[in-house]
This record gives C-alpha cells, sequence and structure tokens, in this order.
C-alpha cells in the first residue's frame, strides 16, 4: 500500500527566504506526482505536475523535483512572501489511472 | 474558466438523517473522484468513476454510502443514514486522462457536519 509522507508538518518562515518542502512516498511504481496548495476552507489548487519521466518542473517561483528510484520529491518555493501562507499538499498517482495518495501536508506560514 | 462545482457548499444535518452532495465536473473530463478529508485522516479517496462507470470504491463504506454518474455531468454521493463520524469536508475531483498527462482537478468541497 502507497504511503506518502510529507516533512516538515509545519514551517514559518520570514518573508523573502527561499524555502524546501519535503515529500518522501514507499512504492516508487508511480504515475505521476501532484502538489497542491490548500488554503484555510478552500478546496486543493493544482500548482505542479511531474510524470514519472520528467526530473522536475517549473512555474514561476516554485520548482518542483521527482527521484522516483528514491521515493522522493520536493517543492521550493523561491523569495517567499506572505501571500505564500498556505498548506502544501503532495499526491502521488498511483500506476492504475488517477487515484491519489495524498501526504499529510505541510503547513507554511510567511511572515512579513 | 472551467472548474469543478459542488453544492451544498455547507450541510448540518441530524443523525440518521440523508445527505446527498452533488458535484459537477469539468466538461471533457472522463474521470470523477470523491474525497474526503479530515483531520485525523487527511485525504481519503472515497470512490472514482471513469467514463462515468465506477472503477474503485473500496474507500467508501458501503453499508451507508453510495456514489454515482447519472450523467456525465453530475456526480452524486449520498449517506443513508449519515452519523455523527461522517462529518468531515467531501470534495469532488474530476480529470482528463490522455496519454502521458494526467491531473486532477478540485472543487471547493462540501463541508458536512452531522449532529
Amino acid at each position: 500500500k502507497q504511503e506518502v509522507t510529507q516533512i516538515p508538518a509545519a514551517l514559518s518562515v520570514p518573508e523573502g527566504e527561499n524555502l524546501v518542502l519535503n515529500c518522501s512516498f514507499t512504492d516508487s511504481a508511480i504515475y505521476n506526482l501532484q502538489w497542491f496548495r490548500q488554503d484555510p476552507g478552500k478546496g486543493l489548487t493544482s500548482l505542479l505536475l511531474i510524470q514519472s519521466s520528467q526530473r522536475e518542473q517549473t512555474s514561476g517561483r516554485l520548482n518542483a523535483s521527482l527521484d522516483k528510484s528514491s521515493g522522493r520529491s520536493t517543492l521550493y518555493i523561491a523569495a517567499s512572501q506572505p501571500g505564500d501562507s498556505a498548506t502544501y499538499l503532495c499526491a502521488v498517482h498511483g500506476t492504475s489511472y488517477g487515484k491519489l495518495t495524498f501526504g499529510q501536508g505541510t503547513i507554511l506560514t510567511v511572515h512579513p | 474558466d472551467a472548474r469543478v462545482t459542488q453544492t451544498p457548499r455547507h450541510k448540518v444535518t441530524e443523525m440518521g438523517q440523508e445527505v446527498t452532495m452533488r458535484c459537477q465536473p469539468i466538461l471533457g473530463h472522463n474521470t470523477v473522484f470523491w474525497y474526503r478529508q479530515t483531520m485525523m485522516q487527511g485525504l481519503e479517496l472515497l470512490a472514482y468513476f471513469r467514463n462515468r462507470a465506477p472503477l474503485d470504491d473500496s474507500g467508501m463504506p458501503k453499508d451507508r454510502f453510495s456514489a454515482e454518474m447519472p450523467d456525465a455531468t453530475l456526480a452524486t454521493l449520498k449517506i443513508q443514514p449519515s452519523e455523527p463520524r461522517d462529518s468531515a469536508v467531501y470534495f469532488c475531483a474530476s480529470g482528463l486522462v490522455t496519454g502521458s498527462s494526467y491531473e486532477q482537478y478540485f472543487g471547493p468541497g462540501t463541508r458536512l457536519t452531522v449532529t
């Protein structure tokens, strides 16, 4: 059974810092990996999708990497801003199309 | 801009009552998912459909939960009878499986409180 772990569970940083969120998964037979953002009381917003054949994806200040063989992904946020404060969730798609297994999330707080 | 919609956004009901949650997936998407989110368990997959056919509902308590897709524009999740432990946020998500690219898009959720 696939298990996804995110470290740290919570992170508080001053504005402007670069930061890294970590995600690990136990079964490397994945189809792809998706990073989401969730604001309090809201739904999930997809940030980045990395296919299993890719090593990384970038969108603006966000960069996500994937090392499938070691079961790890990182989300790098450059020059963090207070508006980045949210919960960040990592989810892996198993090889049976579409089934997502989520980590517990990292709660990020960026203070001015 | 295409998005997944869910109704109602909030529902408060008494134990034993029937609850029906609805989802309109993004037009053209061929997969629909129901998830439940709680503080203790995080996000759990309850059921998913591909081309309106149920492919996996192993995460769903079968005795009280049922999920259907009467047509391509509507997915429903029903709880009968509801219990306090069903209190959670229920998310619907849809996606389009095309070759090597696949991404899920989530609705805003239905916050259910069972008293």
